[in-house]
């Protein structure tokens, strides 16, 4: 069965400095990765994804993640925080088409002055 | 704009009562999906529906009901066999070419 650990439940860090948040899977074939953001009392909103190909991608609001298959990781990085960024975030494992996607317990991050 | 809703945004009920969370998408997608998400729990998959007239219990379906009568509706009831419904709901849809999911804003029930 498909699973994620996020080990970090709790993240601070201060404004321009930078990010790195761990996300590990556990599935048999090449998963599709994302990491999804979520802002207090939101929905989620999707910053990144990797199905194959190049394994350091690209997303939206400045974020990055790779894929190392080696260390089965998928960590989300950004070089310079903003306190916007303040939100939780989510790593997620499917194994493509509609079949299930299966969550990490997420990692809030706080950005202090 | 295509989008998932979801209503009401807040939701009070009394114990021992049914309640059905709305969830609309007119984004064409096939897959819709529910969530429940506590506290440090992340999201846990209640149902999910690949197609019309058809839908797959997840992880934690006991005390829920689904149905999916049309492609952009996938209401969700909280019965009252469920054992501890207060939680944030969230509704999410899918389409196979990219993969991901988009997610609606969320129903926050509270059980009273």
């Amino acid at each position: 069965a498909q699973s994620v650990t996020q080990p970090d439940i709790h993240i601070t860090v201060s404004e321009g400095a930078s990010l790195e948040l761990r996300c590990n899977y556990s599935y048999g074939a090449t998963p599709y990765l994302f990491w999804y953001v979520q802002s207090p009392g939101q929905g989620l909103q999707l910053l990144l994804k990797y199905f194959s190909g190049d394994t350091l991608v690209q997303g939206i609001k400045g974020f990055e993640a790779e894929f190392k298959r080696s260390q089965s990781s998928f960590n989300l990085r950004k070089p310079s925080v903003h306190w916007s960024d303040a939100a939780e975030y989510f790593c997620a494992v499917s194994s493509g088409g509609y079949q299930k996607v299966t969550f990490g317990t997420g990692t809030k991050l706080q950005v202090i002055p | 704009d295509g989008g998932i809703t979801q209503s009401p945004k807040y939701l009070f009920r009394k114990e021992g009562q049914n309640v059905t969370l709305s969830c609309e998408q007119n984004l064409n997608h096939d897959a819709m999906y529910w969530y429940r998400q506590d506290p440090g729990q992340g999201l846990r998959l209640i149902y999910y529906s690949q197609i019309v007239n058809d839908f797959q219990k997840g992880d934690i379906a006991e005390g829920y009901s689904v149905s999916r009568e049309k492609k952009e509706s996938f209401p969700l009831t909280v019965t009252s066999a469920q054992k501890n419904p207060t939680a944030f709901y969230l509704c999410a849809s899918k389409s196979v070419p990219g993969n991901e999911q988009f997610f609606g804003p969320g129903t926050r029930l509270t059980v009273l």
